[in-house]
């Protein structure tokens, strides 16, 4: 159990839906890292928050948003959906944000599927 | 685009054999990351190897980076069935001037009873 969880573990909904994906970091971590994992795209970054403040972006869509809120759980918004956005969606967290990036911890993940 | 690139994409052995898993990346960077993923579920971290370091050990794990081949290779020794998962490699990048990790597709291991 590496001490991060995601709510909920599955999803299933329509295209042109929306829903959020919910993460509480480890205790103690200020980062959190959104990650998106496809059998075609393989594991990609999405976006970083360190202490409520966007930190980095990635691949991330402009139907996709996220934020981090002040007692640092975080949520990864994803609207008008489309069957490509099928995959598994992961939180990590880390200690630190600043220098470099150490070591994550990854929550069990969000599996969406999209009809 | 993919930062860390491994090799083989599957492997297949024994039970008690070593496997060895190979990384390739493109730019310079400050560490390298190896992690584990079970089927379905999230990634476990396994080993940090910062740039300046050449070789790591932790129990059956034993880590090697080459930054003028800009290479990694992840030696598991003694494997077992546990050890059947996929391994990825990770590696810092820049991004809009903020550090993120880059991840490679990944090699699928196989440990046959």
């Amino acid at each position: 159990d590496s001490g991060v969880t995601q709510t909920p573990k599955h999803l299933i909904t329509a295209t042109g839906q929306r829903v959020t994906l919910r993460c509480s970091p480890r205790s103690g971590d200020l980062s959190v890292y959104w990650y998106q994992q496809s059998l075609d795209q393989g594991l990609q970054f999405l976006i970083q928050y360190y202490n409520g403040e966007e930190r980095a972006k990635g691949n991330i869509l402009e139907r996709f948003s996220a934020q981090q809120f002040p007692d640092l759980h975080s949520e990864l918004n994803l609207s008008s959906l489309e069957l490509g956005d099928s995959a598994l969606y992961f939180c990590a967290s880390s200690v630190g944000g600043l220098a470099g990036v150490g070591e994550q911890f990854f929550g069990p993940g969000t599996r969406l599927t999209v009809l | 685009s993919q930062q860390g690139e491994e090799d083989p994409q599957a492997l297949s052995i024994q039970e008690g054999e070593n496997a060895t898993m190979n990384c390739s990346y493109k730019t310079s960077i400050n560490n390298l990351q190896w992690y584990r993923q079970n089927s379905g579920r999230g990634l476990v971290h396994l080993i940090l190897i910062r740039s300046n370091e050449r070789e790591k050990h932790s129990g059956r794990l034993r880590v090697t980076l080459d930054t003028s081949k800009k290479s990694s290779s992840l030696l598991i020794t003694a494997s077992r069935a546990a050890d059947t998962a996929s391994y990825f490699c990770a590696t810092d990048a820049k991004a809009r001037g903020a550090q993120k990790l880059v991840f490679g597709q990944g090699t699928r291991l196989t440990i046959n009873p």
